[in-house]
């Protein structure tokens, strides 16, 4: 049962933008920062974003993040078929003591 | 190269143990707090729990629901983390990683690529 909220499915054509909604709470992402995963099928997870809003080495700049208050936001730019993937928010939680997951959204590119 | 791999996935019986393990290399293992992670088939990432650097005195925390029933350790000397899980039920069945952070950001920067735990009967 994850406590950091995503939609199950985003989508978009090729070059469009789309923006992904992680919903927290002031345990996680009210007080920590907040990471960003992408999981290609068939993969294992990768980091994308970390502390809010920065890039790995290696990341485009068309994938930016966002965090105000309790929630946070991914959004990809001039989407490709190569961002086909699932995308998962994440955060430490100061109640919990531990680290959780959002629910996970699939991307799709129509 | 920057490398985590896992080892030790197996298929055993419900009520059993197995111990997985997370070899490293190519990155600094003694300043790295290890996690697991694990993804049933279909299904999104759980946290397990994780083990910080001998600094922070190897603490460990746990997902609540785990807690009790299975144990991270490591040794520095080796670059390897262990995942240890007893009483293992159905439910556990799942893609093991093996990932870390460096402090203080809690980003897990480097994955291994899992391994399979099929709890069955």
């Amino acid at each position: 049962q994850s406590v950091l909220t995503q939609p199950p499915s985003a989508s978009g054509t090729p070059g469009q933008s789309v923006s992904i909604p992680c919903s927290g709470s002031s345990s996680n992402i009210g007080t920590n920062t907040v990471n960003w995963y992408q999981q290609l099928p068939g993969t294992a997870p990768k980091l994308l974003i970390y502390s809010n809003n920065q890039r790995p080495s290696g990341v485009p700049d068309r994938f930016s993040g966002s965090k105000s208050g309790t929630s946070a936001s991914l959004t990809i730019s001039g989407l490709r078929s190569g961002d086909e993937a699932d995308y998962y928010c994440a955060a430490w939680d100061d109640s919990m003591r531990g680290y959780v997951f959002g629910t996970g959204t699939k991307v799709t590119v129509l | 190269e920057v490398q985590l791999v896992e080892s030790g996935g197996n298929l055993v019986q419900p009520g059993g143990s197995l111990k997985l393990s997370c070899a490293a290399s190519g990155l600094t293992f003694s300043d790295s707090a290890l996690h697991w992670v694990r993804q049933a088939s279909g299904k999104g990432l759980e946290w397990i729990g994780h083990i910080r650097s001998k600094a922070n005195s190897y603490a460990t925390e746990y997902t609540e629901s785990l807690r009790g029933r299975f144990t991270i350790s490591r040794d520095d000397s080796k670059n390897t983390a262990y995942l240890q899980m007893n009483s293992l039920k159905t439910e556990d069945t799942a893609v093991y990683y093996c990932t870390r952070h460096r402090p203080p950001t809690v980003a897990l920067d480097c994955w291994g690529q899992g391994t399979l735990v099929t709890v069955s009967s």
